[in-house]
């Protein structure tokens, strides 16, 4: 079955850190470069983050630059986020997509003390 | 970084036609994608390339694109169809891996 799944999403206090993964199955994940998509309640769609597909490039968006990490372990099929000194800003459904189209179903992230 | 544009809301009666625009400077270098999003679920993949559509999805929907627009075609649009669209291209500003995406359009089937 073609799909990813998110998890690790949750409750943190703003400063705090979370790590996203995004587990792939069903199509060649090493074949395909990966995006975080985020979106806010009640708001629309954000891109946060590429990785290429060796994970020799990766790009972020400007709100999260220097406090976001992404990364691949393509051995295990599997995107992660590293999400560090977390705002009540970054508190959203956090989506990860292959670069063709397909999406998983998201995890929340909410920051808050 | 690159912006794409589209009208916030848009309305149809049952059974007609609606187009959903969007717009700016990367849709003149890379094709757009469009992104069905319903209430509580994660968005969906309804147009990619030039008009290509996944396996799946009705052949009601259909793209197109001029210049630096866009068009998203519903012909005979059904109540199923209400949801937010989001088109989505790279990022033409600077590095072509990055997506940018529109602020989403509501379509509400009167």
């Amino acid at each position: 079955q073609v799909q990813l799944v998110e998890s690790g999403g949750g409750v943190v206090q703003p400063g705090r850190s979370l790590r996203l993964s995004c587990a792939a199955s069903g199509f060649t994940f090493s074949s395909y470069g990966m995006h975080w998509v985020r979106q806010a309640p009640g708001k629309g769609l954000e891109w946060v983050a590429v990785i290429s597909y060796d994970g020799s490039n990766k790009y972020y968006a400007d709100s999260v630059k220097g406090r976001f990490t992404i990364s691949r372990d393509n051995s295990k099929n599997t995107l992660y986020l590293q999400m560090n000194s977390l705002r009540a800003e970054d508190t959203a459904v956090y989506y990860c997509a292959a670069n063709y189209g397909l999406w998983g179903q998201g995890t929340m992230v909410t920051v808050s003390s | 970084s690159s912006e794409l544009t589209q009208d916030p809301a848009v309305s149809v009666a049952l059974g007609q036609t609606v187009r959903i625009t969007c717009q700016g400077d990367s849709l003149r270098s890379y094709y757009a994608s469009w992104y069905q999003q319903k209430p509580g679920q994660a968005p969906v993949l309804v147009i990619y390339g030039k008009n290509n559509r996944p396996s799946g999805i009705p052949d009601r929907f259909s793209g197109s694109s001029s210049g630096n627009t866009a068009s998203l075609t519903i012909t005979g649009a059904q109540a199923e169809d209400e949801a937010d669209y989001y088109c989505n291209s790279r990022d033409s500003s600077g590095n072509h891996l990055k997506w940018v995406f529109g602020g989403g359009t509501k379509l509400t089937v009167l």
